[in-house]
């Protein structure tokens, strides 16, 4: 199975910051990668998928890099609806696996 | 606009059984590729199991394999997750998803958009 690390597993930020995020897979995935966001309570939202393909209606501060085992999400300038948990996940091969997630908290 | 409304979340006993539905709507069901993703409470993400859009293909996660059985009626736009034997571990919020896209050509863009609600199963004496 493929194991996927994210980094850090917590960040405090203020608004206006830019937050970066990284997702280390146990082997190449190519670009079978992709990023999500959850709220408190609510269902995970798709932001990123082929590592760097922004989903339609996500805004652009958010952007997907990396290619191979290391990835990074980030997010140019962090708005108060930002504050979040994100998740990484490889797409490559089954079992499909999800990283431990990052909380972005407020500074 | 796609929506997913999970139902058949319950408390249950350890051992026992349940069925969970996922009713879809707004987007052509059979072509697609649907999915059951969990989160344990406090937990992160839990991909369980997949099942391609004619019915043919199927997959599941080690820890459910020989328990739990994900089922499709292209007739009634609705994805099923029969749960047996359940364990204290499936304590879940479980969430139905679709594949972003359709597949092309033996590609699939395993890329879970988008989410229904989620339903919480709950197995505990």
């Amino acid at each position: 199975d493929i194991q996927m690390t994210q980094s850090p597993s917590s960040v405090s930020a203020s608004v206006g910051d830019r937050v970066t995020i990284t997702c280390r897979a146990s082997q190449d995935i190519s670009s079978w990668l992709a990023w999500y966001q959850q709220k408190p309570g609510k269902a995970p939202k798709l932001l990123i998928y082929a590592a760097s393909s922004l989903q339609s209606g996500v805004p652009s501060r958010f952007s997907g890099s990396g290619s191979g085992t290391d990835f990074t999400l980030t997010i140019s300038s962090l708005q108060p609806e930002d504050f979040a948990t994100y998740y990484c996940q490889q797409a490559n091969s089954f079992p499909l696996t999800f990283g431990g997630g990052t909380r972005v908290e407020i500074k | 606009e796609v929506q997913l409304l999970e139902s058949g979340g319950d408390l249950v006993q350890p051992g026992g059984s349940l069925r969970l539905s996922c009713a879809a709507s707004g987007f052509t069901f059979s072509n697609y590729v649907m999915s059951w993703v969990r989160q344990a409470p406090g937990k992160g993400l839990e991909w369980v199991s997949t099942i391609s859009g004619n019915s043919g293909t199927t997959y599941y996660t080690d820890s459910v394999k020989g328990r739990f059985t994900i089922s499709r009626d292209n007739s009634k736009n609705t994805l099923y997750l029969q749960m047996n034997s359940l364990r204290a571990e499936d304590t879940a919020v479980y969430y139905c998803t679709k594949y972003l896209g359709s597949c092309s050509g033996g590609s699939c863009p395993r890329w879970f958009d988008p989410w229904g609600q989620g339903t919480l199963v709950t197995v505990s004496s």
